[in-house]
């Protein structure tokens, strides 16, 4: 049972394109949403975060877009770069559940020069 | 500051093996907490711990044991491996409850089991 569920499983986009990655939850309790980056050999890296509360938030060339009715939240990278590469993961937590994270399966972005 | 340290870095086990995957923290983190990472899975929850003599088990758990004794560690144990738990494990901790621009993640331990 997948609780957060992330499309697509990769994504290959040219340099200056807007790779969109997309995720959908079940667990309406679930009330924190962050995107991590991990690049080969690493481990994630805290990208950007949102609350539910709030529909979109934006840092630097990343924006997350979130739809509470949907239960649907999306990332999306402005004027992507060949240092982008790396794989991407939505993840949830779970109120009161002690910052445990819900992660999705991941999506493998591939930005060509 | 190194943040949270994780070793070994790679390790070859047999089936039936035990060993223990070691993590320290030294930002004075209360929670701390073990993943695994598989591929097309994302990263699972194992066990983990919100304050030193606290333990609890995640998505996971079989086969994985932990303890806290201190605030610092959270040791890992396999307790008898088996080739389903080669995978890329993954220690993180955090300090308060405010979500996830708290955790920090290790750079992992890369387990094969023959």
């Amino acid at each position: 049972q997948q609780q957060v569920k992330q499309s697509p499983q990769s994504l290959i986009v040219q340099k200056g394109g807007i790779p969109i990655i997309n995720c959908a939850y079940e667990n309406t309790a679930f009330d924190y949403f962050p995107w991590y980056q991990q690049f080969p050999g690493k481990g994630p890296a805290l990208l950007i975060a949102i609350r539910p509360d709030v529909s979109e938030k934006k840092e630097g060339r990343f924006t997350i877009s979130f739809n509470k009715s949907a239960k649907q939240f999306s990332l999306h990278i402005m004027d992507s770069q060949p240092g982008d590469s790396a794989t991407y993961f939505c993840a949830a937590i779970l109120n009161n559940a002690g910052n445990m994270l819900t992660f999705g399966g991941g999506t493998r972005l591939m930005v060509k020069p | 500051n190194a943040g949270v340290t994780q070793t070994p870095k790679f390790q070859v086990l047999k089936t039936g093996q035990s060993m223990t995957l070691q993590c320290a923290q030294d930002m004075n983190h209360e929670y701390m907490s073990w993943y695994r990472q598989d591929p097309g899975m994302g990263l699972r929850l194992i066990h983990y711990s919100v304050g030193a003599g606290i333990t609890d088990q995640g998505e996971v758990p079989n086969g994985y044991n932990v303890s806290r004794s201190t605030t610092e560690d959270f040791p890992l144990r396999l307790l008898s491996a088996a080739p389903s738990q080669t995978s890329v494990y993954f220690c993180a901790s955090s300090h308060d409850r405010s979500g996830g621009n708290t955790i920090y993640f290790g750079e992992g331990s890369w387990l094969t089991v023959v």
